[in-house]
């Protein structure tokens, strides 16, 4: 199972940015997948599901109205639309793909990240 | 979505074990068994040990056990050895298709 994050980059307050999640290796529309952030040095944030068929969405209340996933089977892809992006959005990101097919929990395989930093 | 609370260290010496705690509410951790753990070496993603409080993934050596009682959970590390030493996180379903991570815990193996 492999999943690899980009997209991220050096973003100014107020903007947006797309980070994606590509799949390989498994039955990428079985799964649920999460994205997870992490500030440099601080603990991990539950952000964001979406099911595995795509029909479910769900946020956390810090993201909720600023940030959208979506996913794409055909492409094995998920992505995060983040906008209106702030100082303290500064993360690491990961997409994790949920452990077992059709169900939401546990959060078994992680890609390596992808750092987001929101400065002027 | 408040934190789970984890103490912020722990330690002990190789061959020793230690049990790291992480206390919610009825709201989450006492509210179901979707609970899960996890190792995180500095710069690298985290890797789950356990899920549904107790079961560990292949793979994941036997030293690593969890359980729960009440709004807490419990990851224990029996046989430290040193590679042990890293962050752990517990994880655990909140409701209304939320979930909650504990602030971490720094494990040092002395």
């Amino acid at each position: 199972v492999q999943l690899v994050e980009s997209g991220g980059g050096v973003v100014q307050p107020g903007r947006s940015l797309r980070l994606s999640c590509a799949a390989s290796e498994f039955a990428f529309s079985n799964h649920a997948v999460h994205w997870v952030r992490q500030v440099p040095g601080k603990g991990l944030e539950w952000l964001s599901l979406i099911s595995y068929d795509g029909s479910d969405e769900y946020y956390a209340d810090s993201v909720r109205g600023r940030f959208t996933v979506s996913r794409d089977d055909s492409e094995n892809t998920v992505s995060l639309q983040m906008d209106g992006l702030r100082h303290d959005d500064t993360a690491t990101y990961y997409c994790v793909r949920a452990l077992f097919d059709f169900e939401p929990h546990y959060f078994d395989s992680w890609g390596p990240g992808t750092l987001v930093t929101v400065s002027s | 979505q408040s934190a789970l609370t984890q103490p912020p260290s722990a330690s002990g010496s190789p061959g020793q074990s230690v049990t790291i705690s992480c206390t919610g509410s009825i709201s989450d951790v006492g509210g179901y068994d979707y609970v899960c753990w996890f190792r995180q070496y500095p710069g690298k993603a985290p890797q789950l040990l356990i899920y549904r409080v107790d079961q560990r993934p292949s793979g994941v050596p036997d030293r690593f056990s969890g359980s729960k009682s009440g709004n807490t959970a419990s990851l224990t590390v029996s046989g430290l050895q040193g590679d042990d030493e890293a962050d752990y996180y517990c994880n655990s379903y909140a409701g209304s298709d939320t979930w909650v991570f504990g602030g971490g815990t720094k494990l040092t193996v002395l």
